[in-house]
């Protein structure tokens, strides 16, 4: 157990619907990272923040959006969905922006 | 443009049959590469940091390289719980926690 939970821990949806990824980092990790993962592209850099602030953004989509919290949890928003959407959401945390430990992740269907 | 190359993408062996995995890099500024198991369905599990050319881990059966180029992660004497896909990633020098990660090799251990 890494110490990063995410819920919930599948999804199934329709196309064009809006959903909401939740992730709790390690206690003291002020970083939190978001992370795609499918079958043909690998595990993808999505998004990072520490301490409430954006500190990184990778290839991610417009109709994609992050937040954290100041109790430092993390919310990952989705909307307007596509089929291409489907894949493994995960979350990591790190206490120094280096090793990162990741959740078990979300599994996203849009059907 | 940081990149990470693994090789082979899969790999079979007996119980016992030792062999090694390998990432190639190449990346501005190594602040770290890491070395991560993952199984089907589940979220990447941390194995190992290493910071520098020359550096290696430990760690049961498994003992991580590095070298200016590439790293290499080896399996002595595999037992099939072994079997995960395994992943490298690397930290480049921008100010951020972002890894690139390779595809992975997926490692079938058959007892």
């Amino acid at each position: 157990d890494s110490g990063v939970t995410q819920t919930p821990k599948h999804l199934i949806t329709a196309t064009g619907q809006r959903v909401t990824l939740r992730c709790s980092p390690r206690s003291g990790d002020l970083s939190v990272y978001w992370y795609q993962q499918s079958l043909d592209q690998g595990l993808q850099f999505l998004i990072q923040y520490y301490n409430g602030e954006e500190r990184a953004k990778g290839n991610i989509l417009e109709r994609f959006s992050a937040q954290q919290f100041p109790d430092l949890h993390s919310e990952l928003n989705l909307s307007s969905l596509e089929l291409g959407d489907s894949a493994l959401y995960f979350c990591a945390s790190s206490p120094d922006n280096r090793e990162a430990f990741f959740g078990q992740g979300t599994r996203l269907t849009v059907v | 443009e940081d990149q990470v190359t693994q090789s082979p993408e899969a790999l079979r062996l007996q119980e016992g049959e030792s062999s090694s995995l390998n990432c190639s890099y190449t990346v501005s500024g190594l602040r770290g590469l890491f070395w991560y198991r993952q199984d089907p369905g589940k979220g990447p599990e941390f194995l190992f940091t290493l910071y520098s050319a020359g550096e290696e881990k430990e760690k049961e059966r498994l003992k991580a390289t590095l070298t200016k180029k590439e790293s290499f992660l080896h399996i002595t004497a595999p037992k099939p719980e072994d079997s995960a896909t395994y992943l490298c990633a690397v930290l480049g020098s921008s100010n951020t926690g972002k890894l690139i990660f390779g595809q992975g090799t997926t490692l079938q251990v058959k007892p």
